[in-house]
């Protein structure tokens, strides 16, 4: 099946500082999704992306999807406390149905940032 | 509107026990997902279920049973629980639509189980 290759695996950082992490397949996806994961809870859609080469930000993030489709990064800047969780990376394929479209995720390993006040 | 609520939050289970995982949405979404999460290893698929009545295997079904009991709710049963299910499982239910480039999978809390 696919592989989703993430790094870092775990980045401590202090507060202010920004920070960059990626994902590389070895096969192409329709689209690339980054998940959040806060302690105790389940992952949370933080940014998606659909055309490759798009550059897409939501305030603080900017995630990037491969020209090639087989990567995506993203970037966090001016690090705050409540950014502390895990953040995966998701690509996703579709495919149809009964003329409906379906899409299963293949998730990269996650990167666990801690961020020092 | 809770989302995606499962059932229990936290289960010891003895090698050769069985439990059921409930999981339930209340956002009227077809799809819906059962994933395991070990560290180093980020979520991984058991069982999807396109549309109520349908399901099927994802990435590591071995070991796993599931229900779609109707569109809200989508158990996990492990019949004979072995150490190596130890995890935290998570349920997921999305909305699948042709008019959309993506579809975003909506995740519960989450049920950490030890198997001893």
């Amino acid at each position: 099946g696919q592989q989703l290759n993430q790094s870092p695996q775990s980045m401590f950082i202090q507060e202010g500082e920004d920070v960059s992490m990626n994902c590389t397949s070895s096969s192409i996806f329709n689209t690339w999704l980054w998940y959040k994961q806060d302690p105790g809870e389940g992952p949370v859609l933080l940014i998606a992306l659909y055309k490759a080469g798009e550059l897409t930000s939501n305030g603080r993030l900017t995630a990037q999807f491969g020209i090639t489709r087989k990567d995506s990064f993203l970037n966090i800047s001016a690090s705050i406390p409540s950014d502390v969780g895990i953040y995966f990376c998701a690509g996703q394929l579709f495919f149809n149905a009964g003329g409906t479209s379906y899409g299963k995720l293949t998730f990269g390993q996650g990167t666990i940032l801690t961020v020092h006040p | 509107n809770a989302g995606v609520t499962q059932t229990p939050k936290f289960q010891v289970l003895k090698t050769g026990q069985s439990m059921t995982l409930q999981c339930a949405q209340d956002m009227n979404h077809n799809s819906m997902y059962w994933y395991r999460q070990d560290p180093g290893m980020g979520l991984r698929l058991i069982y999807y279920s396109a549309s109520e009545g349908t399901t099927d295997k994802g990435e590591v079904p071995n070991g796993y049973n599931v229900s779609r009991l109707n569109k809200r709710e989508f158990s996990l049963r492990l019949e004979s629980a072995a150490p190596s299910q130890t995890s935290v499982y998570f349920c997921a239910s999305s909305e699948e639509s042709p008019w959309r480039a993506y579809n975003e999978q909506f995740f519960g809390p989450g049920t950490r189980l030890t198997v001893l």
